[in-house]
């Protein structure tokens, strides 16, 4: 089945500092997700990203499915954005119901 | 929108006893799905409905975990016999396409 990777695995920052999370992926998707899970383990979606360009706020994010990539970018970062960022895929010919997730970047922010 | 809504939120049970958690998903919802997170590890797949069919099974579902979903609306998760190995968060997740929308999770400790 499709691997997931991210990187990095832990990120410690400033509190106004901005950041890049990776996500590589082995396979062609046609489901991508990035999502943030808070100290109470709630996964809160961020963004269904399979291809394309997307913003929301502070946050962006950008899949390159050619080059089977993903990233995720937090600018003037806040301490609320403390937690794991996961990324999950899913890819063609690949079970319906099976994202797959990766291993999660832990991202502290210090004020 | 509710929300994906997951009960109970914490569960505390001796070893051999049977746990049954319920999940109800977002109402227009006819995808759900179970996953299984543990310490440090991203969410890893259990089973998919669509509507009250049970369409895949991940092998991490031994035969002591059933999962229903009668009436295709909120859907159980039972596990017979617990271990301490299956300590961990339960998470649900539903979607009306492909983009997974999750619960809460309830998290369960088998002492």
């Amino acid at each position: 089945g499709i691997q997931v990777e991210q990187s990095p695995p832990d990120l410690i920052l400033q509190e106004g500092a901005n950041s890049t999370l990776r996500c590589n992926f082995s396979d062609s998707v046609n489901n991508l997700q990035w999502f943030h899970q808070n100290p109470w383990g709630q996964l809160i979606n961020l963004f269904y990203i399979p291809s394309g360009t997307k913003q929301n706020g502070r946050l962006s994010a950008t899949t390159v499915a050619t080059e089977r990539y993903s990233l995720l970018y937090i600018s003037s970062s806040q301490t609320t954005d403390s937690g794991v960022y996961f990324c999950a895929a899913r890819n063609y010919g690949g079970s319906q119901g099976n994202l797959i997730f990766g291993k999660g970047t832990k991202l502290s922010v210090k004020p | 929108d509710t929300g994906v809504s997951q009960d109970p939120r914490h569960k505390i049970t001796k070893r051999g006893q049977n746990v049954t958690f319920r999940c109800d998903p977002i109402s227009e919802h006819n995808r759900l799905y179970w996953y299984r997170q543990t310490l440090g590890q991203g969410p890893e797949f259990l089973t998919y409905f669509q509507n009250e069919a049970q369409l895949e099974k991940s092998r991490l579902l031994s035969d002591r975990f059933s999962a229903e979903r009668p009436k295709g609306s909120f859907s159980t998760l039972e596990i017979q016999r617990t271990e301490q190995g299956d300590s961990a968060m339960y998470l649900c997740a539903s979607s009306l396409q492909d983009k997974q929308y999750f619960g809460p999770g309830t998290r369960l400790t088998v002492t």
